[in-house]
């Protein structure tokens, strides 16, 4: 499988539950990027992390918690999340040598 | 900050022109454009960095103007396959690690 991939995509979760959602790329990246992305909102900067270190959190609450065991993988734990973080989280990864990023394709995520 | 796109959405007929802005309030390093279909994750376009420069690829290119702290997308001729909503994606530093996009703007392409 190639490019960046997303699991799951489509989740449902009570505010009690905790989650987690899991990216996974295959292009030989160094750097991993959590991304928010909410109906009639920019694109919203959670994490970045550069080899295997967070070098970014961009004030996200702490029920959003990150892990990178390594370049390839990517997760977002979730815990006690509200109504207001239901919206599609997108993982990207991109080389250190270049600015292009590489999106996947989501998990839409729905707080009840 | 994040930058200002606009228009928010554009309609047009196959075969026409269109330009969408991206203004920044902060100098700017680079900006990025990609394309998001329905559904699907964002595609990048192009990069440009500061200096000034203009870049494109078949009938997509675009302009930055360091002065003005803007940069615009320019679609020539479109075709429906160029539908989808378009963002302008800011860096302000010589690392684009940290990215700030617009709001988006939506082009629609009909017959």
């Amino acid at each position: 499988e190639t490019g960046v991939t997303q699991t799951p995509r489509h989740l449902v979760m009570g505010m009690t539950n905790k989650k987690s959602l899991k990216c996974e790329q295959h292009l030989g990246h160094n750097a991993m990027y959590w991304y928010k992305q909410s109906a009639k909102k920019p694109l919203e900067l959670m994490f970045v992390y550069n080899f295997k270190e967070q070098t970014e959190n961009n004030s996200v609450p702490s029920r959003f918690s990150p892990e990178c065991p390594n370049s390839s993988h990517l997760f977002l734990h979730l815990h006690t999340l509200q109504p207001e973080d239901s919206a599609l989280y997108l993982c990207a990864s991109s080389h250190p040598d270049s600015n292009e990023q590489f999106f996947g394709p989501g998990t839409r995520l729905t707080v009840l | 900050q994040q930058p200002v796109q606009s228009p928010q959405a554009v309609i047009l007929r196959e075969g026409e022109d269109a330009v969408i802005n991206c203004s920044s309030s902060k100098a700017l390093y680079s900006v990025h454009w990609y394309r998001q279909k329905h559904g699907e994750a964002p595609v990048f376009l192009m990069i440009l960095l500061k200096g000034g420069e203009q870049k494109g690829h078949d009938k997509i290119s675009a302009s930055f103007n360091e002065k003005k702290q803007q940069s615009s997308l320019y679609l020539t001729a479109s075709q429906l396959s160029y539908s989808g909503t378009y963002f302008c994606g800011t860096a302000h530093t010589g690392t684009a690690s940290k990215l700030t996009f617009g709001t988006g703007t939506r082009l629609q392409v009909t017959l």
